[in-house]
């Protein structure tokens, strides 16, 4: 499993709060991804890392912001939730360079009220 | 823009049958495409990885062709058994190195 945890795995929250979501990984791997996932719409990137300090907007990045002060953490933080940014958030690491495959943490269901 | 399809959303077969799953995407300069497994509430598993210069990929009952000038690929599953029941999802790599996803198929195979 690549040695991938997320937290927290379930979060309820409301309108205008601040949550920071944790994606940890115990083998020093350089490349390090954020994704949503909502129905009909497949997984969309939100940010990636590509090293201590190194990081890069996607897609989506509209409302986020990450942080990674360690290779082993990468953080995703929603300044100010809304309820757009209900959704299942996935970590992902790509084991080599960014052309390899990536491997998935287990998801945090983030729900904005 | 990148753009990836995956027709149809679902598929129900009886167990023992073959399958095909279909990906398409709109821009052929790709670095890879990958193909993964989603159990319900669960991460994303690694398939398979073609890479753009080649044709195919195998690995046990599961064979993946791609065809890059035609936007195509096609994720094959012999002797499908309920295990396999999960969502599939197809990405492409783009030109920016980031993944591009389909929607995905939810397939379900039928005792």
């Amino acid at each position: 499993d690549a040695g991938i945890t997320q937290s927290p795995r379930h979060k309820v929250t409301e309108t205008g709060t601040p949550v920071t979501l944790r994606c940890h990984q115990t083998e020093n791997h350089r490349y390090m991804y954020w994704y949503r996932q909502d129905p009909g719409h497949g997984l969309r990137l939100i940010h990636y890392s590509y090293g201590v300090k190194d990081t890069d907007k996607g897609e989506v990045s509209d409302g986020y912001s990450v942080s990674r002060s360690k290779t082993e953490d990468f953080l995703l933080t929603l300044e100010s939730a809304t309820s757009s940014q209900t959704s299942v958030y996935f970590c992902a690491i790509s084991l080599g360079t960014d052309t390899d495959t990536q491997y998935f943490g287990p998801g945090t269901r983030l729900t904005v009220l | 823009k990148q753009e990836v399809t995956q027709i149809p959303a679902a598929l129900s077969v009886p167990e023992g049958e073959n399958l095909v799953l279909n990906c398409s995407f709109t821009d052929s300069a790709i670095y890879n495409l990958q193909w993964f497994r989603q159990d319900p509430g669960k991460g994303l598993t690694s398939l398979l990885l073609i890479q753009s210069s080649q044709r195919e990929q195998t690995s046990g009952r599961l064979n993946a062709s791609l065809d890059k000038s035609s936007g195509r690929s096609t994720l094959y599953i012999a002797a499908s058994q309920p295990g396999d029941s999960a969502t599939y999802l197809c990405a492409v790599l783009d030109s920016n190195y980031q993944l591009i996803w389909g929607a995905g198929t939810k397939l379900i195979i039928k005792p």
